[in-house]
Order: C-alpha cells, then structure tokens, then sequence
C-alpha cells in the first residue's frame, strides 16, 4: 500500500527554467510533509516543509504547496541549477499523540538540470 | 560537530551470515531512526529508539532483524542469516526529539552474495 506516491520517476529541465516535482497522497491523517534531496551515496538531506494548516512555504528558490482537498502537493525549485540535479523524495506523518517521528517516503523523482 | 556516522559504508556477507550494522548519532541526539531503501525504491521506516528503548519497530521484519540503541556506543542494526532479499541501502537518522528533525547519515550499502 503506497501511501505517498511519486508518479514521475524523472524529471529533465533547462537551467534558469521552473522544475516542479509533484506528490500525491493517500491518508487523510497525514498532517505534515517534507521534502528530501539526495545525492548518489549519501543520505537524504532536508530541504523544506509544511504543515497542514500551511498551502504554501517557501524558502529561498524552493517553494511547496500544499492542496489538502486534492491530497496533492508540489515542489517548486526557481530557478533550476544544474547543482540541484539529485533525487528528490516527498515524505509525509501524521502528527498525532501517537506521533514518533516515523516518516513514509514517496518512491523519489531524479531531477536533472541541464546546463 | 560530527553529523550522523555509519559504518561500515559498504558491507559484503554471505548468504547465512550475520550482518552488524552501526549507527552513531549527532551529539545530544538522543533519538535514532533506521531506514531502508531497497533499489528503486524509496526510503522505508524500520525502528526508532531511544537511549535503551525501542518505541517504534513496526517496520522491522519479524524474523532476523533486530535493533538496539544501548547506554553507550553507538545504535545496532543486526541482521541474522542474511538472504540477497537484504541486499539495500540503510540509512541511519538522528534527532534531539521526536521532531522531524532528522538529520540522516550516508547509509550502509550490504550487499549479500
């Protein structure tokens, strides 16, 4: 059961252009999401987040929305460099009083920003 | 200060053999998160412990695996009588609470053959 999905396993875009990575989700009891980039062999580092009550955060040139009713959210990186080139996984929890921090991750999209 | 550390980076074991993974978390984390990433898949929570505890392994395979996070040293994946189905990457996290703040490691790639 794929409750974060990510549905474009790749992505190739021209420097200085928009890249938008999309998610999608299933469990209406996820309440915070985050993004993730990973670079070959090593792990993933955090990019940005939002929370539920949030439909947009931006920081510096990454932007995510957030669309509950559609159970879909997006990052936004403007504009692409070609040292964003990485995989970029979506996460999401539910942030209950049973939370423990565990996260369930979306299969990842490879940007590719081309020079 | 030292970010997450795993060792070894890459491990090769025999079908059979015991694999002992090792996971030292950011000073004052007190809270370690493993993951396992199987190739072409994303990340999938296994365990998360704290200093002697575990609290959440709903992820861990009910058989082979275990985890522990003593007093001392550093977090244990262990993985008995290892299968090629173990073969993935696994990725270590740290955090000074049950907060997202996950800081990963670089992962421990085992290879079983």
């Amino acid at each position: 059961d794929q409750q974060v999905k990510q549905n474009s396993p790749s992505l190739s875009v021209q420097e200085g252009r928009i890249s938008i990575l999309n998610c999608d989700y299933t469990n209406s009891m996820f309440d915070y999401f985050l993004w993730y980039k990973k670079y070959p062999a090593e792990g993933p580092t955090f990019l940005i987040s939002i929370s539920s009550i949030k439909d947009k955060n931006e920081d510096g040139r990454f932007t995510v929305f957030l669309n509950k009713s559609a159970k879909h959210l997006s990052l936004h990186i403007v504009p692409s460099q070609p040292g964003d080139s990485a995989v970029y996984f979506c996460a999401a929890s539910g942030r209950g009083s049973s939370n423990t921090g565990k996260l369930i991750f979306g299969q990842g999209t490879t940007l590719q920003v081309k020079p | 200060n030292a970010g997450v550390m795993q060792n070894p980076r890459h491990l090769v074991r025999r079908r059979g053999q015991e694999a002992r993974l090792r996971c030292s978390p950011m000073k004052g984390h007190s809270h370690v998160y493993w993951y396992r990433q199987l190739p072409e898949e994303g990340l999938k929570f296994m365990v998360y412990l704290q200093k002697e505890n575990i609290i959440d392994e709903s992820g861990m395979p009910k058989e082979r695996f275990s985890a522990e996070f003593p007093k001392e040293g550093p977090s244990i994946l262990r993985i008995q009588q290892v299968v090629r189905g173990d073969s993935a990457a696994y990725f270590c996290a740290s955090s000074p609470d049950s907060d997202y703040g996950y800081t990963f490691g670089s992962g421990t790639r085992l290879t079983v053959v």
